[in-house]
């Protein structure tokens, strides 16, 4: 299976911040990378897929980018909604694998 | 808009069969596949496999071979996933999610559904 590293666990900012979350694979995945956010009622939502493809609906203060194993997630201008935990998730092989989540604190 | 309505939570003991539905509204349902992801309390997110909507075929990830299952009702434009001979490890919400159209990410999710099992 291919490992997906998040090193940050936590992630403490402020409002008007800027922030970025960092996710690694433990192989190439060719940039099938995606971003979740879980909010903490537990819903999910996507907002990124294909390392840079903002999902319709997402603020434009999101956005990303990466290659190779190495993939990274930016918040900017931060807001009051955005405390949540943020997930990647490979989908360039068999089983899907995610991250274990960097949670943003405000 | 797109919604997966799943069913509400779940206490059920350990040997138990458990059935939750995920119901699909605002696209066509067997126009893409459905995924179902665990969530273990206080943990990450984990794929269990997925089912193709317009044939009914499901896909299991090694961990979730044996006692999952995942079902359509293509009429009813609904999914289900069934686990039979619960186990305390069970205790998890579950997701459903929906495939996005090009490469593989999950562009709507289901809201949860919480399954306690405990005796």
């Amino acid at each position: 299976d291919v490992q997906m590293t998040q090193t940050t666990s936590s992630l403490s900012a402020s409002l008007g911040d800027r922030v970025t979350i960092s996710c690694r694979a433990g192989q190439d995945i060719s940039n099938y990378l995606n971003w979740y956010q879980q909010k903490p009622d537990g819903t999910v939502q996507l907002l990124i897929y294909y390392t840079s493809r903002l999902h319709s609906g997402v603020p434009s203060r999101f956005s990303a980018s990466g290659s190779g194993p190495d993939y990274s997630l930016t918040i900017s201008n931060l807001e009051q909604e955005d405390l949540a935990t943020y997930f990647c998730q490979q989908g360039n092989t068999l089983p899907f694998t995610f991250g274990s989540g960097t949670k943003l604190e405000i | 808009q797109i919604q997966l309505v799943q069913s509400g939570p779940e206490l059920k003991k350990p040997g138990e069969t458990v059935k939750i539905s995920c119901k699909a509204s605002g696209y066509t349902f067997t126009d893409y596949s459905m995924h179902w992801v665990k969530q273990a309390p206080g943990k990450g997110l984990k794929w269990m496999g997925w089912i193709n909507t317009e044939t009914g075929e499901p896909t299991y990830a090694e961990d979730f071979k044996g006692r999952f299952a995942f079902s359509v009702v293509t009429s009813a434009s609904t999914a289900y996933l069934q686990i039979i001979n619960l186990k305390n490890e069970d205790t998890a919400t579950y997701f459903c999610a929906k495939r996005g159209l090009t490469t593989a990410h999950f562009d709507y999710w289901g809201q949860g559904t919480t399954l306690t099992v405990s005796s």
